[in-house]
């Protein structure tokens, strides 16, 4: 069962344009959403988080929306630059379930020059 | 800190072998998780380990696959004998239990891959 379904698998997007990932989760105990950033040949690596309690967050080009009562929530990249090519995780934490984190399935991100 | 540290970077064995992954987590997190990577099934948990003591190996896809973390230091992942559709990467993450900053966040190291011929 894919407890955090992310989409889409891919997206293409030219240079300075938005990138935005999708993730949808059913779990109502998920109280901590990060999400991650991998290159090739490299480990997750945390990008931006949020909790449900606020609706917005933004850290330079990243942004998070967060909608609770529709349980989603995605990233958008805004002014997307080549160095962002990557592959994207969205992630859901259940504290009572001893901090774990189940991961969506992975977005790759090609920004072409 | 020089993070969660993995060896070997790249493992390749022959099919039937002892396989061994190591790992060294951050100096003075609690948490220490295995995953398995792959284009198929993603990112999935293997076992995950709070203060050296495994608290869900749900994850573990087999018996040929154990886990131990002897110390707050060291963690280790055997699968014996490997087989070919053990070929993955194999990433090592600890975190603190506690929320800290702004943000809570595993660190990833850098991951093993695995290739079993």
């Amino acid at each position: 069962q894919q407890q955090v379904k992310q989409s889409p698998q891919s997206l293409i997007v030219q240079k300075g344009g938005i990138s935005i990932i999708n993730c949808a989760y059913e779990n109502t105990a998920f109280d901590y959403f990060p999400w991650y950033q991998q290159f090739p040949g490299k480990g997750p690596a945390l990008l931006i988080a949020i909790r449900p309690d606020v609706s917005e967050k933004k850290e330079g080009r990243f942004t998070i929306s967060f909608n609770k009562s529709a349980k989603q929530f995605s990233l958008h990249i805004m002014d997307s630059q080549p160095g962002d090519s990557a592959t994207y995780f969205c992630a859901a934490r259940e504290k009572a379930a001893g901090n774990k984190l189940t991961f969506g399935g992975g977005t790759r991100v090609l920004v072409k020059p | 800190d020089a993070g969660v540290i993995q060896s070997p970077r790249h493992e390749v064995t022959e099919m039937g072998q002892e396989v061994t992954l190591r790992c060294k987590p951050i100096s003075g997190h609690d948490y220490l998780f295995w995953y398995r990577q792959t284009m198929m099934r993603g990112l999935e948990l293997l076992i995950y380990f709070n203060n050296n003591v495994p608290i869900d190996d749900s994850g573990m896809p087999e018996d040929r696959f154990s886990a131990k973390m002897p110390n707050a230091s060291f963690s280790t992942l055997k699968i014996q004998p490997s087989e070919p559709r053990d070929s993955a990467v194999y990433f090592c993450a600890s975190s603190l239990s506690r929320v800290t900053g702004k943000t809570y966040g595993y660190t990833f190291g850098s991951g093993t891959r695995l290739t079993v011929v």
